[in-house]
């Protein structure tokens, strides 16, 4: 089944402890993505990657980092949570080769506590 | 001014009639724009996508893209229950071409 999985899918942690929150896909994706969704304002995007080795900032990169060693693999770090990067967090990913159709497939959100 | 704008509701519509959700964006370069419902505790899912300035159909939802205007919509009609959900507007191309932006998102009630 194609899908996009991530883990923890819920987690509360305490502040400055660092926490990784992985995301794969098993479709062969090229462009895989991190958002934070919160109340009223929406979905934001954190970082984005188009290719192995190819990550760039989205809207709200600060405090967090990400990687892309894999295709089907992009981990997002928190090297030192703190109490409003509390959110749910959704990791997408999509063919990203026709970016004017490009249809993101998202995972099914992991809720970060941070106290 | 927030890239990509809608009303962020709730928009109560009697079970049968037309839905209509509207967004407005501020990046003339954007290029496609996209429809994905969400409904609560889930993730959102896409509806569809356009690209072109007019109409485009898909069984019950059409989006409409005025690029003059900078605007984009989606109708629903015939409204079921199970269309009661968040719509989130999202926008592609612009600044960054790659950068994906998400409206806040409509929240839509069908009534009974």
């Amino acid at each position: 089944e194609a899908q996009v999985t991530q883990n923890p899918r819920y987690l509360i942690t305490v502040t400055g402890k660092k926490l990784t929150v992985t995301c794969s896909q098993n479709m062969n994706h090229e462009y895989m993505s991190w958002y934070r969704q919160d109340p009223g304002l929406g979905l934001r995007q954190i970082y984005y990657s188009m290719n192995v080795e190819v990550t760039d900032k989205g809207d709200v990169p600060e405090g967090y980092k990400v990687s892309r060693k894999e295709k089907r693999n992009f981990p997002l770090i928190l090297e030192s949570p703190s109490p409003n990067q509390t959110s749910l967090y959704f990791c997408a990913s999509s063919l990203g080769r026709t970016r004017r159709t490009d249809t993101q497939y998202f995972g099914p959100g992991t809720r970060l506590t941070v106290l | 001014q927030k890239e990509v704008e809608q009303n962020s509701g709730p928009l109560s519509v009697p079970e049968g009639a037309i839905a209509s959700l509207n967004c407005t964006y501020s990046d003339r370069g954007s290029q496609s724009f996209f429809w994905y419902r969400q409904y609560s505790g889930k993730s959102p899912e896409l509806i569809m996508f356009i690209y072109s300035n007019g109409d485009k159909e898909d069984g019950r939802f059409t989006a409409q893209l005025n690029k003059a205007s900078q605007y984009v919509s989606l109708l629903i009609r015939d409204s079921q229950p199970s269309d009661s959900a968040t719509y989130l507007c999202a926008s592609q191309g612009g600044s960054s071409a790659s950068k994906i932006i998400f409206g806040s998102g409509t929240r839509l009630s069908i009534r009974p």
